[in-house]
Order: C-alpha cells, then structure tokens, then sequence
C-alpha cells in the first residue's frame, strides 16, 4: 500500500543552521509529493509539492526534490529562522486511479532557537 | 475567497452530549475532507466527500460518529454521544481536481473540541 515515512522529532537547532528534515514513501507509480507546515494554533498549509521525477519544489526558502531512485523527498532550508518554528508534514497523492486522498506522514516538530 | 471556514473554533462539551462541527469550504471545490489530529494519533482522516456524496469513511472511529454534506458549501461531523476521549483539534479540508496530484488542500483553523 502507499504510506510515508518522517523522520521523529522534535529537530531542535539554533537559528541560522542547516536544515534537513528526511521523508521516504512506498507507493506504486508515480504519486504526487507534499509538504505541508502547521504553525502552532493554525491548521496546515501547503509548502512545496512535486508532481513528477525530479521535480523541485521550493517556497520561503524551503526545498524538496522529487527523488524516484530513493523513493525520497527531503525537505532543507540552507538557514532556518525561528519563525520556521512549526510541525512539518510530508504526504502523497497516489497516481491517478486510485482513492483521491493525501496520505500523510506523522509529522516532525521543528523547533529553532535563538 | 476567505477560505475554508469552521465552526465554532471552540467546543466545551459534558460526556454524553451531541457535538456539532460545521464546515463550510471554498466555493468551486468539490472534495472535503474531515480530519482529526491528536498528540497519541496524529492526524487521521475520518471521512471525505466527492461532490457531497461520501468516498470513504473508513476512518470514522465508530458508530458514533458521523457525517453529512447536503450541499457544496456546508458539511457536518456530529459525535453522539460524545466521550472524553474523543477530544481532539477537528479540521475540515477542501480542494479541487483540475489536475488530479497537483491539487493543494486548503485546512480550515479547526475546532478544538473538550469533552469533560
């Protein structure tokens, strides 16, 4: 079946750093790929996405590359703010055919620190 | 658009009430999901509707909870009787298939419900 898989958190680095937060998924063909960030208080919101091999996906200095060899969409951001302070959601959209639905990884909390 | 609109932002209930989370989503879209989203589970999808007919309700917890859509811009989750493990962060999700995968899913604030 598909599914998605998040590195645990809470990821806890100083403002400025380096910023990688690992996603891997099982799924047959090509799925659509997401990251979607929660700030404390709000509901998600979607953050980058890729729909093919590939692919690169980049918004508010985060990005993520669609990688079909590694099964992998790793979510980085070259330096990281204490405004990134958020949980971060990794999810798929299965290729067309099958039940029209997000699958989601279980989150991973950032926390930057000053 | 102002969004995907949810009500009430807040739920203080007794065990054992009817609890009513409205949704209203942004207009034009013809998917909407139900979530819930807790610290032991995470977020889970407990139904989802297609042109206000439901596609899957196999995350539905139990025969206490349930959902209807009448029309594209109104939706309901009602847990009768309701219980105190049923308190969660409630969201209502909408979208759009112009282009099946590359569809963005747009969150509500959610409903934070309490069950006392």
């Amino acid at each position: 079946g598909n599914s998605v898989t998040q590195m645990e958190g809470p990821v806890t680095l100083s403002e400025e750093a380096f910023l990688t937060i690992n996603c891997t998924y099982t799924a047959t063909g090509y799925p659509s790929l997401f990251w979607y960030v929660q700030y404390p208080g709000e509901g998600l919101q979607l953050l980058l996405k890729a729909t093919k091999a590939d692919d690169k996906g980049s918004n508010k200095g985060f990005e993520a590359t669609y990688r079909k060899e590694t099964t992998s969409f790793h979510l980085e951001k070259g330096s990281v703010q204490v405004s990134d302070s958020a949980v971060y959601f990794c999810a798929l959209i299965p290729p067309r055919g099958s039940n029209y639905q997000l699958i989601w990884g279980a989150g991973t909390k950032l926390i930057i620190k000053p | 658009d102002a969004g995907v609109i949810q009500s009430p932002r807040h739920e203080v209930t007794e065990m054992g009430q009817e609890v009513t989370l409205r949704c209203k989503p942004i207009s034009g879209h013809d998917y909407l999901f139900w979530y819930r989203q807790t610290m032991m589970r995470g977020l889970e999808l407990l139904i989802y509707f297609n042109n206000n007919v439901p596609i899957d309700d196999s995350g539905m917890p139990e025969d206490r909870f349930s959902a209807k859509m009448p029309n594209a811009s109104f939706s309901t989750l009602k847990i009768q009787p309701s219980e105190p493990r049923d308190s969660a962060v409630y969201f209502c999700a909408s979208s759009t298939t112009g282009g099946w995968g590359t569809d963005t899913q747009y969150f509500g604030p959610g409903t934070r419900l309490t069950v006392l």
